[in-house]
């Protein structure tokens, strides 16, 4: 059961500190999607990957926030330093070229409280 | 104004009764339509997708579409306590990977 994986899957940190997530997508996908989720912003995306290369990262504030493709099993999204209005949920999703919602495929989800 | 707009609810509806949720969106050339089911604490899953004007029905779930209205909306049938979530609507444009969501119906079935 091919499944997006996400670690960690809850992560409390202090002001100031560096946050770290990482997704695995589905082994085959080479399009990848970060979004973050809040009760009053609701979903929006962060930024997405093909082939490892970032295609649009405008919805990331850049001064904090930095996402990298290591290699095509691993995606990365770092906050530095954190701050408490990051907080919210983060999804990873991955699908194939030229996927659309129909085959977007999301993780778990990592829950972030900065304190 | 935002780009997908959805009625927060919370939408209550009685088991066994139809559930109406409605999403209208901004850009004119957005042309492929997706409803996500949200359980609480979980990751979005998509339930429907639409691409023409007219209805699509898969079970109990019904989508519509009318895009000279801006309009897309799901029906389901026969409701059950296991449909209470949040359903999101999301919008792109033809080969464009990017989904733009709504904020979501939070919809509770009341047994």
């Amino acid at each position: 059961d091919a499944r997006v994986t996400q670690t960690p899957r809850h992560k409390v940190t202090e002001m100031g500190q560096e946050v770290t997530m990482r997704c695995q997508p589905i082994l085959g996908h080479n399009t990848v999607f970060w979004y973050r989720q809040t009760m009053m912003q609701g979903l929006e995306l962060l930024a997405y990957f093909r082939n490892r290369a970032p295609l649009d990262d405008s919805g990331m504030p850049k001064d904090r926030f930095s996402a990298e493709m290591p290699d095509a099993t691993l995606a990365t999204l770092k906050i530095q330093p954190s701050e408490p209005r990051d907080s919210a949920v983060y999804f990873c999703a991955s699908g194939l070229p030229g996927t659309s919602g129909e085959t977007q495929y999301f993780g778990p989800g990592t829950r972030l409280l900065v304190l | 104004q935002k780009e997908v707009e959805q009625n927060s609810g919370p939408l209550s509806v009685p088991e066994g009764a139809i559930a109406s949720l409605n999403c209208t969106y901004s850009d004119r050339v957005s042309q492929s339509f997706f409803w996500y089911r949200q359980y609480s604490g979980k990751s979005p899953e998509l339930i429907m997708s639409i691409y023409s004007n007219g209805d699509k029905e898969d079970g109990r779930f019904t989508a519509q579409l009318n895009k000279a209205s801006q309009y897309v909306s799901l029906l389901i049938r026969d409701s059950q306590p296991s449909d209470s979530a949040t359903y999101l609507c999301a919008v792109n444009n033809f080969g464009n990977e990017k989904l733009t969501f709504g904020t979501g119906t939070r919809l509770t079935i009341i047994p």
